[in-house]
């Protein structure tokens, strides 16, 4: 049962643009929220987190937005450059849980 | 300081054998997960190690296993192996609950 839904596979922007990839979630007991970056055949790596006290997060040009109501969350990347395209993964954990949920990914296409 | 590191990075293997993964957390790290990436299945969570002690496990048969060592070295076996298994083996350290994962490299295992 997939608890964390990517429905978008895929998303092409242009340069210079904003990016906005969404997620939703389905069990009520996750708490914290992360979105990963990953080039084919490497690890993701973290790019920003949020738990379920606040509502947005920053990091330099990426800002994650939860909705905990209707339980969804979204990543805005802005401006979007060459170097951000990659899969985009959304996961999510319950409190006291070091199990990570994943979503599918969503395939980030950044044009020149 | 260093990231997760994991040997090996590519391995073939033939259906019948067994494999084993080796994994070193970041230094500190006492908790590591591991997953598996498929193109069907996304990443899917193995089981996770606290301490020597398998804390949580994965929906996966009894043919995947792992162990922890006291310097939280871990590693991961598959026996009998299936064309199935043929994936991308991932594993990622934390420090405590909801902090942060951060990812190896993974290893590629093709089986023939």
């Amino acid at each position: 049962d997939q608890q964390v839904k990517q429905n978008s596979p895929s998303l092409s922007v242009q340069e210079g643009r904003i990016s906005i990839l969404n997620c939703d979630y389905t069990n009520s007991m996750f708490d914290y929220f992360l979105w990963y970056k990953k080039y084919p055949a490497e690890g993701p790596t973290f790019l920003i987190s949020i738990s379920s006290i606040k509502d947005k997060n920053e990091d330099g040009r990426f800002t994650v937005f939860l909705n905990k109501s209707a339980k969804h969350l979204s990543l805005h990347i802005v401006p979007s450059q060459p170097g951000d395209s990659a899969v985009y993964f959304c996961a999510a954990s319950a409190a006291n849980d070091y199990k990570l949920s994943f979503g599918a990914g969503t395939t980030v296409t950044v044009r020149a | 300081k260093a990231g997760v590191t994991q040997t090996p990075r590519y391995l073939i293997k033939t259906r019948g054998q067994q494999v084993t993964l080796s994994c070193s957390p970041i230094s500190g790290h006492r908790s590591v997960s591991w997953y598996q990436q498929t193109p069907g299945q996304g990443l899917q969570f193995l089981f996770e190690y606290f301490s020597e002690t398998q804390r949580n496990k994965g929906n996966f048969p009894g043919r995947f296993s792992g162990r922890q060592f006291s310097n939280s070295r871990s590693e991961m076996n598959v026996s009998t192996l299936e064309l199935g298994d043929s994936a991308l083996y991932l594993c990622a350290s934390s420090s405590a609950p909801q902090e942060t994962q951060y990812f190896g490299p993974g290893t590629r295992l093709l089986v023939l």
